[in-house]
């Protein structure tokens, strides 16, 4: 079993639509979650982080943590077509580094 | 401020041939990381410093991969022999400070990339 778990995608939504993007770990004693967004050739940039249950809201984008299921996600709210990217779900590991999932693919459509 | 810089951008080089490429992580920023992107792989860690340090080196694929950091700053990942199975695009990342907390102080920024390809 992968430490982080993402569906690949591409997950492809209408413009204006709620994306929701979900990533599963397999530590249960992790403590810190990351999403990061990365377009096409470009490296990856942060975009939220959360360490605590429930849901955490940055504009447009809410992270939401289950610690028991061991479940993260990404929402963004009226999406956009510059919204469209690789979404990389992180998990902080031992000495912080970070142990990503295979990221999912986001396609929002005019 | 400046961002983390990597150079070069884009190497090609021989198979067997040794190449160096080079980290300058956010001023003031004590934890450096190294990272790999490829295909297969996904995004997968390489090495950890913090200062001149390298506490974490799990993830560096063989013996023929090495990393130093010289005055906290400046880092160079060097493999030795490369191999077409080398060819990947090296990411670094460098925080304010490392290690176990959590906080603002430990977001890892990326640096834009060294895209290398072995023939």
């Amino acid at each position: 079993q992968k430490e982080v778990e993402q569906n690949s995608g591409p997950l492809s939504v209408p413009e204006g639509a709620i994306a929701s993007l979900n990533c599963t770990y397999s530590d249960r004693g992790s403590q810190s979650f990351f999403w990061y967004r990365q377009y096409s050739g470009k490296s990856p940039e942060l975009i939220m982080f959360i360490y605590s249950n429930g849901d955490k809201e940055d504009g447009r984008f809410t992270a939401q943590l289950n610690k028991a299921s061991q479940y993260v996600s990404l929402l963004i709210r009226d999406s956009q077509p510059s919204d469209s990217a690789t979404y990389l779900c992180a998990v902080k590991g031992g000495y912080n580094k970070l142990i990503f999932g295979a990221g999912t693919r986001l396609a929002v459509h005019p | 401020g400046a961002g983390v810089s990597q150079s070069p951008s884009n190497k090609v080089t021989e198979k067997g041939k040794d190449v160096e490429l080079r980290c300058d992580p956010i001023s003031g920023h004590t934890a450096l990381y190294w990272y790999r992107q490829s295909l297969g792989q996904g995004l997968e860690f390489l090495i950890y410093f913090q200062g001149n340090s390298a506490p974490d080196k799990s993830g560096l694929p063989s013996d023929r991969f090495s990393a130093e950091r010289t005055g906290g700053s400046v880092s160079t990942l060097t493999i030795q022999r490369t191999q077409q199975e080398d060819s990947a695009v090296y990411l670094c990342a460098s925080s304010l400070v490392g290690g176990f907390g959590t906080g603002l102080s430990y977001e890892q920024y990326f640096g834009p990339g060294t895209r290398l390809t072995v023939t």
